[in-house]
């Protein structure tokens, strides 16, 4: 597709299930980043990608995230254990080089835990 | 803790006004700045980039960065009720990281 495209687009799960949100770039964008929104609130940085390597994982938020990202092109970040304070859209991003550029967005991926 | 501050609103504009949305950013080494557009369920999308100090301009926005003051603006002239969004300011830390504020809520009033 032309742009981000991100899977599930919603998420229902419970407390202490494992989830999987996938993203697929642009394609030839090198610089792909996962970001979480709250609701109300601005976007937390959670991980960076350049290529398949992740030399930024600073923003993740404790040892039950992980992402992955393999071939240069598609993402999955994992939560195991999810509990309430996951509750989020999480939204995929990528942009075509190392260097600051535009960003463009999937349309997230909703994560509702009960 | 590198950030970047935004005043939450919401920012009230009659349909015609000029709305000025504001950002200031505490890290002296930003380089690069970005306006994002986010509507209500949707995801950001650009609206300005700016990089060097002063004014740039595309069609009815208008980016206003001043490194000295840390402080970058966004004037959206001849304001629609379609410019009735949340608006993001972001600045990189470093070659990669985009540090967002949290928004901004602007309403135009019909």
């Amino acid at each position: 597709g032309a742009g981000v495209s991100q899977s599930p687009s919603n998420k229902v799960t419970e407390k202490g299930k494992d989830v999987e949100l996938r993203c697929d770039p642009i394609s030839g964008h090198t610089a792909l980043y996962w970001y979480r929104q709250r609701l109300g609130q601005g976007l937390e940085f959670l991980i960076y990608f350049q290529g398949n390597s992740a030399p930024d994982k600073s923003g993740l938020p404790s040892d039950r995230f992980s992402a992955e990202r393999t071939g240069e092109s598609v993402s999955t970040l994992t939560i195991q254990r999810t509990q309430q304070e996951d509750s989020a859209v999480y939204l995929c991003a990528s942009s075509q080089d190392r260097s600051p550029g535009e960003l463009f967005f999937g349309e997230g991926s909703r994560l509702t835990v009960l | 803790q590198k950030e970047v501050e935004q005043n939450s609103g919401p920012l009230s504009v009659p349909e015609g006004a000029i709305a000025s949305l504001n950002c200031t950013y505490s890290d002296r080494g930003s380089q690069s700045f970005f306006w994002y557009r986010q509507y209500s369920g949707k995801s950001p999308e650009l609206i300005m980039s700016i990089y060097s100090n002063g004014d740039k301009e595309d069609g009815r926005f208008t980016a206003q960065l001043n490194k000295a003051s840390q402080y970058v603006s966004l004037l959206i002239r001849d304001s629609q009720p379609s410019d009735s969004a949340t608006y993001l300011c972001a600045g990189t830390s470093g070659t990669y990281k985009y540090i967002f504020g949290t928004g901004t809520r602007l309403k135009v009033l019909a």
